[in-house]
């Protein structure tokens, strides 16, 4: 199975800060790599498909990029609404499989 | 408005069964594969199983394998998960989810929660 790893696990940030997270796979994974944002209590949505391809409806700072075995999800500037957490999850093959999370709170 | 509602959770011993339910409305269901994807409380997400548009492919987590079944109606809009042999572990919000061409997962459902206690 492809163990995908996220760093870090959560992350304290302030409105207005660029905030990074990243996800590696434990092997390559081509570009078949999605990023999920989860609000407590709510479904996951998702915010980036094919490591880069921003989903429609999503606000434009929210950004995704990598190949391979590393990505990173990118906000340009947080807003008090994308306090959340976010799971990256691969597609490359069976078991999907889901990275650990990374909450991110309010500084 | 494309939309995912599960139904079927509920409390249940351990070893019992459970059927769960998603009905899907605002699109052609018969043309997408659909997946349930699980997250025990206060843990991560975790990818259950899939179905493929005409159930020809199939394929579970080996956490579930000979206790879980997936199967759908495309004639009733329907995806469901037979729950056998049920364990604490399994104890979860399960949602429905939608692949799309390029196998992401959209739309999600609001999830359905099943307990497993005695």
């Amino acid at each position: 199975d492809i163990q995908m790893t996220q760093s870090p696990s959560s992350l304290s940030a302030s409105v207005g800060d660029r905030v990074t997270i990243t996800c590696r796979a434990s092997q390559s994974i081509s570009s078949y790599l999605y990023w999920y944002q989860q609000k407590s209590g709510k479904a996951p949505k998702l915010l980036i498909y094919v490591a880069s391809s921003l989903q429609s409806g999503v606000p434009s700072r929210f950004s995704g990029s990598g190949s391979g075995t590393d990505f990173t999800l990118t906000i340009s500037s947080l807003q008090p609404e994308d306090f959340a957490t976010y799971y990256c999850q691969q597609s490359y093959s069976m078991p999907w499989t889901f990275g650990q999370g990374t909450k991110v709170e309010i500084k | 408005e494309v939309q995912l509602v599960e139904s079927g959770g509920g409390l249940v011993q351990p070893g019992g069964s459970l059927r769960l339910s998603c009905a899907a409305s605002g699109f052609t269901f018969s043309i997408y594969s659909m997946n349930w994807v699980r997250q025990a409380p206060g843990k991560g997400l975790e990818w259950v199983s899939y179905i493929s548009e005409s159930s020809s492919t199939i394929f579970y987590a080996d956490s579930v394998k000979g206790r879980f079944t997936i199967s759908r109606d495309n004639a009733e809009n329907s995806l469901y998960l037979q729950m056998n042999s049920l364990r604490d572990e399994d104890t979860a919000v399960y949602y429905c989810a939608r692949a799309e061409s390029m196998r992401e997962l959209v739309p999600w459902g609001q999830g359905t929660l099943v307990t497993v206690s005695s």
